[in-house]
This record gives structure tokens, sequence and C-alpha cells, in this order.
């Protein structure tokens, strides 16, 4: 089965700081997804990725898929405190309809 | 769109009783999904629908668990009887089909005493 490696498991920057969360898969990624989660909520959609070198961004947020299908990154810049929560990948196989996360990144934003 | 709506929020219940948690899927979306959240494993898929039907319940923990479609706008997930262990977040998600984005649910809350 696909595993997905997320990190850093936890990550504590200053408001307005660059950050970066990075996924990795065991197996070719066929569908990336990141999702958002505060605490005691739902998972909100970021972002779905599916192509080799695939890049995506809404407004600080950039997710990206490398050539190979096997790591994405997300990053997101000038962080602000609204960007605080739990990152989560996903990812499903070839035609398979079965979504795996990641164990998440929580990001801490200082103000 | 009200998105995936899940029912109750939150539920506190004694071990041995019967929990049902219930799903509105968005409309239209061909595909459901049952998952549940815990510190120690995170998300875990249970079982997930396409048009009404189970497809693959091998995440499904054991026979106390059950879950249901019985029509294109409403699932159901059961555990009887229920036992601590059993205490998570469950959610509940649907897509529209292959390509696009997993919709959420806000989640129900369980607790087994």
């Amino acid at each position: 089965s696909q595993e997905l490696e997320q990190s850093p498991q936890s990550l504590i920057v200053q408001e307005g700081k660059n950050l970066t969360i990075n996924c990795t898969s065991s197996k070719t990624l066929y569908g990336l997804y990141w999702y958002k989660q505060k605490y005691g909520e739902g998972l909100i959609f970021l972002m779905m990725l599916q192509k080799g070198g695939e890049e995506k961004s809404h407004e600080k947020i950039t997710a990206k898929l490398d050539e190979k299908k096997q790591q994405s990154s997300l990053h997101i810049t000038a962080s602000q405190p609204s960007h605080a929560g739990i990152y989560l990948c996903g990812a499903d196989g070839q035609g398979a309809q079965k979504l795996v996360f990641g164990q998440g990144t929580r990001l801490t934003i200082n103000p | 769109d009200a998105g995936v709506i899940q029912s109750p929020r939150h539920e506190v219940t004694e071990m041995g009783q019967e929990v049902t948690l219930r799903c509105k899927p968005i409309s239209g979306h061909d595909y459901l999904f049952w998952y549940r959240q815990t510190m120690m494993r995170g998300l875990e898929l249970l079982i997930y629908f396409n048009n009404n039907v189970p497809i693959d319940d091998s995440g499904m923990p054991e026979d106390r668990f059950s879950a249901k479609m019985p029509n294109a706008s409403f699932s159901t997930l059961k555990i009887q009887p229920s036992e601590p262990r059993d205490s998570a977040v469950y959610f509940c998600a649907s897509r529209l089909s292959a390509n696009y984005g997993y919709t959420f649910g806000s989640g129900t809350r369980l607790t087994v005493v």
C-alpha cells in the first residue's frame, strides 16, 4: 500500500516568514492532494496535483509535484496567523479511490 | 451547496451501546468515503462506496462496524457494540468522480465511556 511521509512533523515560524512542508511517497503518485485542518474541524481542500512537474498556487500557498511524481512540497510565502493548523498530504493510486494520508504537519505562526 | 453534512457533531455513549453516524454527501457526487481520525493512527479510510455500492471495506476494523448507503443522498456508519477504543473523530467525504478533489464533512467526535 502507498505510504506518505511528511516533514517536518511540526513547525513554528514567525509571522511573515516563508516555510516549506514536504510529502514523500513510497510509490509513484497519481493524485496528490493537500488539505488543511484546524483543531476540531474538518479538512479543507487546498490543491490537487496530478502531473509530474505540476505547480499550483492559491493566494500565498504554492504546491509542487516533482517530475518523478514521488515528492510534493507545499510552500507558504509571508506566513500569517490564519495559516496556522495541520497540513495533510493525501494520495490515491492509479485508477483507485483510496485516498491515504500522511501523518500531518502542525504549523504554528508566532506573531 | 451545503457541502458534506454529518450528524451528530458530537456523540457520547456508554460502552456496549449502539452508535449510528450519519452522512449526506454533496448532490451528484458518485463516491462516498468514511474515515476515522485518531492521534495514534491519523486518518484511516474505513470504507468507500461508488454509486451506493460498497467497493472496499478492508479498512473496517472488525465486525462491530457496518456501513450502508441506501440511496445517493444518505449513508450511515454503525458501531454495535461500541467500545472505548472506538473513540475518535469520524469523517465522511464525497467526490464527484476521478480527477476531482475529495470534500470532507465537519466530522463526528465520538466518545465511548
